[in-house]
């Protein structure tokens, strides 16, 4: 059983177009970083989010942490090429297992 | 460029061979990670380091083994590779592991299919 589920699992979108994915679990978790993935490298951190009901900008990306701390999304405005990649979510602090446990993976392509 | 080196790129395996994936890092951090990514079950941790000389189990130890002498090093060891272990394999590290991990530095990941 995946412990963070992500949804949608790909997506395709027009150039300007806007977006969500979503990070979904039934545990809470003490932080949650998005990261990034390009194809033949390995992902790089967008964000950290550690407070219940935080959102942190980025550009035109907007992360938000649920209140109970178990869920989160990525919002992204005026989608551009660039923004094409695997969006990962990763979550610490589950159950005392502190170690990083990673998301299934949104795979986003950007139609220019 | 500091950061995260992975040795080899891609490798082709036969059934049955030992192979040794190698990490080496020049940040000074801490921890250290292997994951392994197929497609639709995301990164798996295979098994991590959080300080020089000591080892543990991730999610998916079964058929791996890994050693932690420095700081700067982490291979990954297949004693008998078999063709589940196909997949991509990344090498992580962090300042600092569990509780308080932080950012986690990827390198660019070994291909491995065995055959």
């Amino acid at each position: 059983t995946q412990l963070l589920e992500q949804s949608p699992q790909f997506l395709s979108i027009q150039e300007g177009e806007n977006l969500t994915v979503y990070c979904n679990s039934s545990s809470v978790f003490s932080s949650l970083q998005w990261y990034r993935q390009e194809p033949g490298e390995g992902p790089v951190l967008l964000v950290t989010v550690v407070t219940g009901g935080e959102v942190k900008k980025l550009k035109r990306l907007t992360f938000q942490f649920g209140d109970a701390r178990k869920d989160s999304s990525l919002h992204i405005t005026a989608a551009q090429p660039g923004d094409t990649g695997l969006y990962l979510c990763a979550g610490a602090g589950h159950f005392g297992n502190e170690k990083l446990t990673f998301g299934t993976g949104t795979r986003l392509t950007i139609i220019p | 460029i500091a950061g995260i080196t992975q040795a080899p790129t891609s490798q082709i395996l036969a059934a049955g061979r030992r192979m040794t994936l190698r990490c080496t890092q020049d940040m000074r951090h801490n921890a250290m990670y292997w994951y392994r990514q197929d497609l639709g079950l995301g990164l798996r941790l295979i098994h991590y380091s959080n300080t020089a000389g000591t080892t543990g189990k991730g999610e998916v130890p079964d058929g791996y083994s890994v050693s932690r002498a420095n700081t700067d090093d982490f291979p990954l060891t297949l004693a008998s590779a078999v063709p589940s272990q196909t997949s991509v394999y990344f090498c992580a590290s962090s300042a600092q592991g569990a509780p308080n991990t932080g950012e986690l530095f990827f390198g660019e990941g070994s291909r491995l299919t065995v055959l």
